[in-house]
């Protein structure tokens, strides 16, 4: 089955600081896409990033980051230089490649609070 | 471009009644996905509908439940003798295809439900 754990339930830090949300899957299937989203408190669940299981290079996308690495089965989102608006909860999730439905499986979100 | 559409977004109603929420998916997209966000189980998944094909049904909760989605575009969901564990935030999706894509899947702000 699969899983998908974020350990950390709340972090707050203060603004400029840089943060790592930490998220750990488990899954049997060999294929499979990991992503995050950021839910802001206007409650809209908003893309951020997408991996598949073949593609290890960690990505860079302005202060954000993520680092994948499949022998640890960790899918990381580091925030650099955090801002007041990045204060969201943020969830990973998971989904296989097989026919039917791309269910999403996503952990129990990590409550980020950045504080001027 | 216009995102998804949830309606209405809150809906407040008594234990019992029957309740019918809409989703407007992004134009263009084939895969149209319900999820619940509740505080107890978190975002899980209820039911994937892809094209013409027979909807993935494996995450309703029970027989009270239901959904369609007509045209291949606009979908309902229905809630039947509504009881108060229904209460959650209820999430449409949409992605451009389902299947073994990895599509990202793009939310509406959700319908959030309160049976008294």
């Amino acid at each position: 089955a699969q899983k998908v754990t974020q350990a950390q339930t709340e972090i707050s830090v203060v603004e400029k600081e840089d943060v790592t949300l930490d998220c750990v899957y488990e899954t049997r299937d060999t294929t499979y896409y990991l992503f995050w989203y950021k839910q802001p408190p206007s409650g809209e669940l908003v893309f951020l990033i997408r991996r598949n299981s073949f593609d290890e290079q960690n990505e860079i996308s302005g202060r954000y980051s993520w680092n994948f690495q499949k022998s640890t089965s960790s899918f990381n989102f580091t925030i650099t230089a955090s801002q007041v608006v990045d204060s969201a909860v943020y969830f990973c999730a998971l989904s296989e490649a097989r026919r039917g439905a791309q269910k999403l499986v996503f952990g129990q979100g990590t409550r980020l609070t950045i504080n001027p | 471009g216009a995102g998804v559409s949830q309606s209405p977004s809150n809906k407040v109603t008594e234990k019992g009644k029957d309740v019918e929420l809409r989703c407007d998916p992004i134009s263009g997209h084939t895969a149209l996905y319900w999820y619940r966000q509740s505080l107890g189980q978190g975002l899980e998944f209820l039911i994937y509908f892809q094209g013409n094909s027979a909807p993935d049904k494996s995450g309703l909760p029970s027989d009270r439940f239901s959904a369609e989605r007509t045209g291949g575009s606009v979908s309902t969901l229905t809630i039947q003798r509504t009881q108060q564990e229904d209460s959650a935030v209820y999430l449409c999706a949409s992605s451009e295809s389902g299947g073994q894509s990895g599509q990202p899947q793009h939310f509406g702000d959700g319908t959030r439900l309160s049976i008294l």
